[in-house]
């Protein structure tokens, strides 16, 4: 059985930083392509970034309201998925989810962690 | 990369059948069969109903269809029942990026 379990999340500051962790199990995680997508409180989904497995390259794409703020990595020795936050917002206050990615589709979801950044 | 364009909401009675739509552009929804479309209930989370424009999950219900022409999406539910009543998200992965809809909430009369 697919799990994914984050954790990490809590309440910041603004400008702070925060990292959230999501343990894989039940699939062989380093062939796996991994997304973060999240959630503002009563709004929609929103993609966050993906990394490739190393067998594609291992590199990460991001959209553009966190690039170059937010870094996605991944540990396989340990079936971690990594996302590291720095210089926060408030705009940033959200569930984030780790999900798999195949063929185009988060396909397994976490349950989530909140993310609070406070002015 | 902005949202996909869905309806706020759609609603139905049970037994009836409802059409959601996803509207993108060329360099996303028109470009990539890569469209799927997620099902969210209050305090959940979301689980992948349809991927690659028309393919079933094992488990999801055929009650459940997808389909696309040009830059548009399309969710049906056919034969509405209590349960499907919640949110609903298309998506569209491209090469180098991820976009989702604003969502749609599915009321079931």
């Amino acid at each position: 059985e697919v799990q994914l379990v984050e954790s990490g999340g809590g309440l910041v500051k603004s400008g702070g930083s925060l990292r959230l962790s999501c343990a894989a199990s039940g699939f062989t995680f380093s062939n796996a392509w991994m997304n973060w997508v999240r959630q503002a409180p009563g709004k929609g989904l929103e993609w966050v970034g993906r990394i490739r497995s190393k067998t594609d390259g291992g590199t990460a794409d991001y959209a553009a309201p966190v690039k170059g703020r937010f870094t996605i990595s991944r540990d396989d020795s340990k079936n971690t998925l990594c996302l590291q936050m720095n210089s926060l917002k408030t705009e940033d206050t959200a569930v984030y989810y780790c999900t798999t990615e195949w063929v185009g589709a988060a396909d397994y979801w976490g349950q989530g962690t909140l993310v609070t950044v406070s002015s | 990369q902005s949202a996909l364009t869905q309806p706020a909401s759609v609603s139905g009675s049970p037994g009836q059948s409802i059409t959601i739509s996803c509207t993108g552009t060329s360099s996303d929804v028109g470009a990539y069969n890569y469209v799927s479309w997620y099902q969210q209930h209050p305090g959940k989370a979301p689980k992948l109903m349809i991927y690659e424009v028309s393919n079933r999950p094992s488990g999801v219900p055929d009650r459940f269809s997808g389909s696309k022409s040009g830059n548009t999406a399309s969710l049906t539910i056919s034969g509405l029942q209590a349960e499907d009543e919640a949110d609903y998200y298309c998506s569209s992965y491209t090469t180098s990026s991820g976009v989702f809809g604003g969502g749609t909430k599915l009321t079931v009369l």
